[in-house]
């Protein structure tokens, strides 16, 4: 499986854009890439996937590189709420696709502040 | 819908005590699986399951036993626990074609 590169944290300000990177360099063409949140304490928490195109709904969007080396994930009006640990995984789709696993990584704390 | 429920909240053993760690989910979901954390740690798979009957190891499978009778049940077994084993325990669920992994809230294990 492909890994993935992310800051350990970034900063940014209540309602303005967050855009967090995602370096993936050695992805291959079947491969997925996904994101999930974590809110301290709390289960990790779908938050969107795409394969080669730029994906959005109702939390975020999702810019896929050309190249699909990397991509960002974008919060288009950060909320205290959005304060969480972000992670960026790439996925294999298996044969038949029913024993796919997903590794997280230590992923991008995000602090969203006042 | 409940979702995934994952029992106790917190529990703390002595080293070489068992208990299981139970995990339910109402989705009807074909999909299981067991992750652990550690502090500044990522998620690491222990087991997982895609139905009644099958369970696999993942990452870190040793000193951890799973079974899968129903399809929504799958318990965590610690048969002997060991300090290394403190850690935050999460269940998830998912249909077997699913993109969408649904994890529960998590139990928080302390091993003395």
């Amino acid at each position: 499986d492909a890994k993935t590169t992310q800051p350990t944290s970034m900063d940014c300000a209540e309602g303005r854009a967050a855009n967090l990177p995602c370096n993936h360099s050695t992805i291959s063409g079947n491969e997925y890439v996904y994101w999930y949140r974590q809110i301290h304490s709390q289960g990790p928490q779908y938050i969107i996937h795409g394969l080669k195109n730029n994906e959005t709904n109702e939390m975020a969007s999702l810019i896929i590189t050309e190249d699909r080396k990397s991509s960002t994930l974008i919060l288009p009006h950060a909320t205290l709420r959005d304060t969480a640990v972000y992670y960026c995984i790439v996925r294999v789709e298996g044969s038949g696709g029913s024993n796919y696993k997903l590794t997280f990584g230590k992923g991008t704390l995000l602090t969203v502040n006042p | 819908n409940a979702g995934v429920t994952q029992t106790p909240k917190f529990q703390v053993l002595k080293t070489g005590q068992s208990m299981t760690l139970q995990c339910a989910q109402d989705m009807n979901h074909e999909y299981m699986s067991w992750y652990r954390q550690d502090p500044g740690m990522g998620l690491r798979l222990i087991h997982y399951s895609v139905g009644a009957g099958i369970t696999d190891q993942g990452e870190v499978p040793n000193g951890y036993n799973v079974s899968r009778s129903t399809t929504e049940d799958f318990p965590l077994r610690l048969l002997s626990a060991a300090p290394s084993q403190t850690s935050v325990y999460f269940c998830a669920s998912r249909q077997i074609t699913g993109e969408k992994l649904f994890f529960g809230s998590g139990t928080q294990l302390s091993v003395l």
